[in-house]
């Protein structure tokens, strides 16, 4: 699977947009974006994924660059609930009947503050 | 529809002792992956399996680690014989078998946190 690029830890005021960047440059055709964070050693929570069009859903959305080669998670509204470590994860689709693994890396700490 | 049960929630063993972990998928779910998280450290992938079938176990250490994901049951984690070193939060992951896409998530559990002493 494709390596990625966090920055380490962000800050983001309580109500505003968190943008959260992800550099994947060698990603490949077959591998998706996938995000996911960790609330204080929770078990990691699903977010997000994509291939190549912007995703949307209930909790984030996910732009994706036209050449693929970074993305960016956007909470559009980010409550203290929203502090976590998130981790962006290039992953590949096997097809019809595998799922390969998820390889997590560092994240990014998203500090969010009153 | 429940979420990934993992149990126990928490563990205490002695050195020398054995500890089971277990993990329950979510219902219609056929894949199974474990991870370890060291304190203040990020997530590392252990094994992944299919019921009855290990597909990749790359992750796991050499000695002592085992795993299975019997056709009935849980899958489980087995360390024979821990030590200090094997500490940690193992999570459980889950994702069901998908024939039209390509593409699943995989949602986790909330994990057993072991303790040797």
């Amino acid at each position: 699977d494709a390596k990625t690029t966090q920055p380490t830890s962000m800050d983001c005021a309580e109500g505003r947009a968190a943008n959260l960047p992800c550099n994947h440059s060698t990603i490949s055709g077959n591998e998706y974006v996938y995000w996911y964070r960790q609330i204080h050693s929770q078990g990691p929570q699903y977010i997000i994924h994509g291939l190549k069009n912007n995703e949307t859903n209930e909790m984030a959305s996910l732009i994706i660059t036209e050449d693929r080669k970074s993305s960016t998670l956007i909470l559009p509204h980010a409550t203290l609930r929203d502090t976590a470590v998130y981790y962006c994860i290039v992953r590949v689709a096997q097809g019809a009947g595998t799922a390969s693994k998820l390889t997590f890396g560092t994240g990014t700490r998203l500090q969010v503050t009153l | 529809n429940a979420g990934v049960m993992q149990n126990p929630r928490h563990l205490v063993r002695r050195r020398g002792q054995e500890a089971r972990l277990r993990c329950s998928p979510m219902k219609g779910h056929s894949h199974v992956y474990w991870y370890r998280q060291l304190p203040e450290e990020g997530l590392k992938f252990m094994v992944y399996l299919q019921k009855e079938n290990i597909i990749d176990e790359s992750g796991m250490p050499k000695e002592r680690f085992s795993a299975e994901f019997p056709k009935e049951g849980p899958s489980i984690l087995r360390i024979q014989q821990v030590v200090r070193g094997d500490s940690a939060a193992y999570f459980c992951a889950s994702s069901p078998h998908n024939i039209i896409r390509g593409d699943t998530e995989a949602f986790f559990g909330q994990g057993t946190r072991l303790t040797v002493v």
